[in-house]
């Protein structure tokens, strides 16, 4: 059965880049051409998708975030990874890693398979 | 792109059936046929209970149905369980570089 489960700090000082990790297992990250997602939940924002990279290691970005956001994967380790530079206190959240429900499918589909989020705080 | 429009709350009896309504656009809703709806409970991640507008994924109780008519999606919840209280979120995909969008949530409390 595949699971998710994202790991990093829970505070991050303003100015500061977050960086956050997704380790999968039950399945490959490269094998089944599955994207692979970061997703946040935010008071004032609600759900918000961040970000997606696909098993052959194309990335892609939210438009209002892409300037400040770097999706990796690392196969080797069977994880991926998020980057989010210069950040403020908008980006206090939960953060979730997520695959989309159909293979070859960003998002159109839905996300089946999710992390149990981690709360990322921004603050001083 | 701006988030779908989903009411705050709904409520409703055990037994009774409910809806939920996510309003959007003819760039998102009313552009495709890509409506998914979750469940989300307290302190867990959204779970997955409508794709394409209609479809349950495996697993998924058959009373939560899907349905949109142009620019507004729907979720009906039939036989309301003391269970089915939770977030439920709405999303759409819109075929552009922001490919898929949420609605901000609707709190469904069971009377």
């Amino acid at each position: 059965q595949l699971q998710l489960q994202e790991s990093g700090p829970g505070l991050v000082k303003p100015s500061e880049t977050l960086s956050l990790t997704c380790t999968v297992s039950g399945g490959s990250i490269n094998s089944n051409s599955y994207y692979w997602g970061w997703i946040r939940q935010s008071p004032g924002k609600g759900l918000e998708w961040i970000a997606s990279i696909y098993y052959s290691g194309s990335a892609y970005y939210n438009p209002s975030l892409r300037s400040r956001v770097t999706i990796s994967m690392d196969t080797s380790k069977n994880q991926f990874s998020l980057k989010l530079s210069s950040v403020t206190a908008a980006d206090t959240g939960v953060y979730y890693c997520a695959r989309p429900h159909r293979s070859a499918d960003i998002c159109t589909r839905g996300f089946d398979c999710w992390g149990q989020g981690t709360r990322v705080t921004v603050s001083s | 792109q701006s988030a779908l429009t989903q009411p705050a709350s709904v409520s409703g009896s055990p037994g009774q059936s409910i809806t939920v309504s996510c309003t959007g656009t003819s760039r998102d809703i009313g552009a495709y046929n890509y409506i998914s709806w979750y469940q989300q409970h307290p302190g867990k991640a959204p779970k997955l209970i409508i794709y394409d507008v209609t479809n349950r994924p495996s697993g998924v109780s058959d009373r939560f149905s899907g349905s949109k008519s142009g620019n507004t999606a729907s979720l009906t919840i039939s036989g309301l369980q003391a269970e089915d209280e939770a977030h439920y979120y709405c999303s759409s995909y819109t075929g552009s570089s922001l490919p898929v969008i949420f609605g901000g949530g609707t709190k469904l409390t069971v009377l």
